[in-house]
């Protein structure tokens, strides 16, 4: 079965500082890839998605996210956070139907 | 054009009550999926509905769970007998088509049984 794994389960930064948050996904073919961010009490805000074609990916709020195939992985990045960044962030994959696999999220915590 | 909308926002039950989460879905989605997100894990899929029917409901427990999407009115996740295990967040999304890459969330429904 295809899995989603962030090996990260919380990170702190520095506000203007850069982040990059780790996903890897166990899975013979290519499959639809995304990141979603869950601000407290909130629900799943849609960051970005890989379906194909150009692998760095460029998504909401000044995120973006490079697929490398070789490594499996779908890292997401951001140059410089902001405090509004402090959050969740799950990684998912869809793979041949509509079902999402998450990956058990990565905390970000943003100190002044 | 209203998000998909779930309520309550949260629900306290005692044990052996029962529980019903609602979700409407965005206008012109007719496809809805619930999720279960328990505490320290990511969301994992429960069921997937058109209306009137249940697609895919592999991941809903065999016992107490249900869920329904009828012709008029919101999805429906009913949770009979609760335990603290069903104690969790429960989000449901909404798609204008059967693959999962146009997915909108709810903003959930926290569950909380004592």
């Amino acid at each position: 079965a295809q899995s989603v794994t962030q090996p990260d389960i919380h990170i702190t930064v520095s506000e203007g500082a850069s982040l990059e948050l780790r996903c890897n996904y166990s899975y013979g073919a290519t499959p639809y890839l995304f990141w979603y961010v869950q601000s407290p009490g909130q629900g799943l805000q849609l960051l970005l998605k890989y379906f194909s074609g150009d692998t760095l990916v460029q998504g909401i709020k000044g995120f973006e996210a490079e697929f490398k195939r070789s490594q499996s992985s779908f890292n997401l990045r951001k140059p410089s956070v902001h405090w509004s960044d402090a959050a969740e962030y799950f990684c998912a994959v869809v793979l041949n139907d509509y079902k999402l696999s998450f990956g058990a999220g990565t905390t970000v915590t943003v100190r002044a | 054009n209203a998000g998909v909308m779930q309520n309550p926002r949260h629900l306290v039950r005692r044990r052996g009550q029962e529980a019903r989460l609602r979700c409407s879905p965005m206008k012109g989605h007719s496809h809805v999926y619930w999720y279960r997100q328990l505490p320290e894990e990511g969301l994992k899929f429960m069921v997937y509905l058109q209306k009137e029917n249940i697609i895919d409901e592999s991941g809903m427990p065999k016992e107490r769970f249900s869920a329904e999407f009828p012709k008029e009115g919101p999805s429906i996740l009913r949770i009979q007998q609760v335990v603290r295990g069903d104690s969790a967040a429960y989000f449901c999304a909404s798609s204008p088509t059967a693959t999962g890459e146009k997915l909108f969330f709810g903003s959930g429904t926290q569950l909380s049984v004592l």
